[in-house]
């Protein structure tokens, strides 16, 4: 079985400060990730994803993540953020070949002060 | 390109209602997903389903949910006697084929039991 964590319900950030949102993960078997972002009543938008090759991912606006499969972590992460960047952010997981519903997080809420 | 639809956007049934809710998935997308999205919980998964066929239903309640995928038409999620702990937002999710890659989400069914 699958799992993720994602340690931090929120995460309170000034504008133009960099941030990092935290998400491991449990599995025995190779790992799919993707993060996600979900903004007031609207559903998800996928940010960026890892299947294979480099371990850092870049996404759309302006995120990164880092795969450590040492760590079994995929922490989003963004140099400088921006009000409009106030949103609820998931983590999740799938394994190729097998279970291959991603496994959600609980979701880090974003909220980023003028 | 549309993306995926959902509607009705709000349903506000009375307890021991009916509740229809649908999805239409992106064009050429045949893989549907359905989750549930409780307040401060990340997103449970709930049925798969692929062209009149569902592929894994393991996140479904036993009783009172049923799932559909036409071969012609969206997508049905249906509760039978609504109780109050079915409220909750419903986001569909489609994707082109089954394993690594994203899923495109709608923008979900925010169903109220009064």
């Amino acid at each position: 079985a699958q799992s993720v964590t994602q340690l931090d319900s929120q995460v309170p950030v000034f504008e133009e400060a960099p941030v990092e949102l935290r998400c491991n993960y449990s599995s025995s078997v190779s790992v799919y990730l993707f993060w996600y972002v979900q903004y007031p009543n609207q559903g998800l938008q996928l940010l960026l994803k890892y299947l294979s090759g480099s371990t850092l991912v870049k996404g759309i606006n302006g995120f990164e993540a880092e795969f450590n499969k040492s760590q079994t972590s995929f922490h989003l992460r963004k140099p400088s953020v921006h009000i409009s960047d106030t949103a609820e952010y998931f983590c999740a997981v799938s394994n190729p070949g097998g279970s291959y519903i991603p496994t959600f997080g609980r979701g880090t809420s974003l909220i980023v002060h003028p | 390109n549309a993306g995926v639809m959902q509607n009705p956007r709000h349903l506000v049934r009375r307890r021991g209602q009916e509740a229809r809710l649908r999805c239409s998935p992106m064009k050429g997308h045949s893989h549907v997903y359905w989750y549930r999205q409780l307040p401060e919980e990340g997103l449970k998964f709930m049925v798969y389903l692929q062209k009149e066929n569902i592929i894994d239903e393991s996140g479904m309640p036993k009783e009172r949910f049923s799932a559909e995928f036409p071969k012609e038409g969206p997508s049905i999620l249906r509760i039978q006697q609504v109780v109050r702990g079915d409220s909750a937002a419903y986001f569909c999710a489609s994707s082109p084929r089954r394993e690594g890659n994203e899923q495109f989400f709608g923008p979900g069914t925010r169903l109220t039991v009064l």
